[in-house]
């Protein structure tokens, strides 16, 4: 289906393990995004990509590695996860300019 | 620094009355705002956005108003349904940059 994928859609796991989470989008978008949303904070920007193999961190990067080795494809990596990390993470990608489409979400509980 | 801001947690209102929802923001280079609504456990989903050459942009009974004197937005749903009842997040931009966003405002819509 076309559209913007996220997985897991829920995880679970512990402080000090490594964690990737998965977007996928079909529509060849060039700018992707991934946003943590906490209580209290709204959506804040963790690293954005603007295509493939270019990637820039946004507002709270630290603990948290990207990469984009194809267009479609934009995975979150916690290398070592924290407590603080538990949230609920939204990946959204979009042309130049214009609206941004989000998934679903994956929801990060580390325990 | 909170360059888009929403002031207001939460606003309950009354089926069929009038949804105001407003958002400030501090820079004066955004040239393009937008509005985005959540349900829970889903990504956000683009609703209505402005030019700032314009000062009103309508779609059905959703009606948002740019001051840029003011530096303010507002988000008017007229009436409101229960379906309204969501997260609503502004979001500002300059050109092709990243998006902005508030800290979102949750609306109740009573029966």
């Amino acid at each position: 289906d076309a559209g913007i994928t996220q997985s897991p859609r829920y995880k679970i796991t512990e402080t000090g393990r490594q964690v990737t989470l998965m977007c996928h989008q079909t529509w060849s978008h060039s700018y992707m995004f991934w946003y943590r949303q906490d209580l209290g904070h709204g959506l804040r920007l963790i690293y954005y990509s603007a295509a493939a193999d270019i990637t820039d961190k946004g507002e709270v990067p630290d603990g948290y590695v990207v990469s984009r080795s194809k267009t479609e494809n934009f995975p979150l990596t916690l290398e070592s996860a924290t407590r603080s990390q538990t949230s609920v993470y939204f990946c959204a990608s979009r042309w130049t300019g214009g609206e941004q489409f989000f998934g679903p979400g994956t929801r990060l509980t580390v325990l | 620094d909170q360059q888009v801001k929403q002031n207001s947690p939460s606003l309950s209102v009354q089926e069929g009355r009038i949804s105001i929802l407003n958002c400030d923001y501090t820079n004066s280079m955004f040239d393009y705002f937008l509005w985005y609504k959540k349900y829970p456990a889903e990504g956000p989903t683009f609703l209505i956005s402005i030019s700032s050459i314009k000062d009103k942009n309508e779609d059905g009974r959703f009606t948002v108003f740019l001051n840029k004197s003011a530096k303010h937005l507002s988000l008017h749903i007229v009436p409101s349904q229960p379906g309204d009842s969501a997260v609503y997040f502004c979001a500002a931009v300059h050109g092709a940059q990243k998006l902005v966003f508030g800290q979102g405002t949750r609306l109740t819509i009573n029966p």
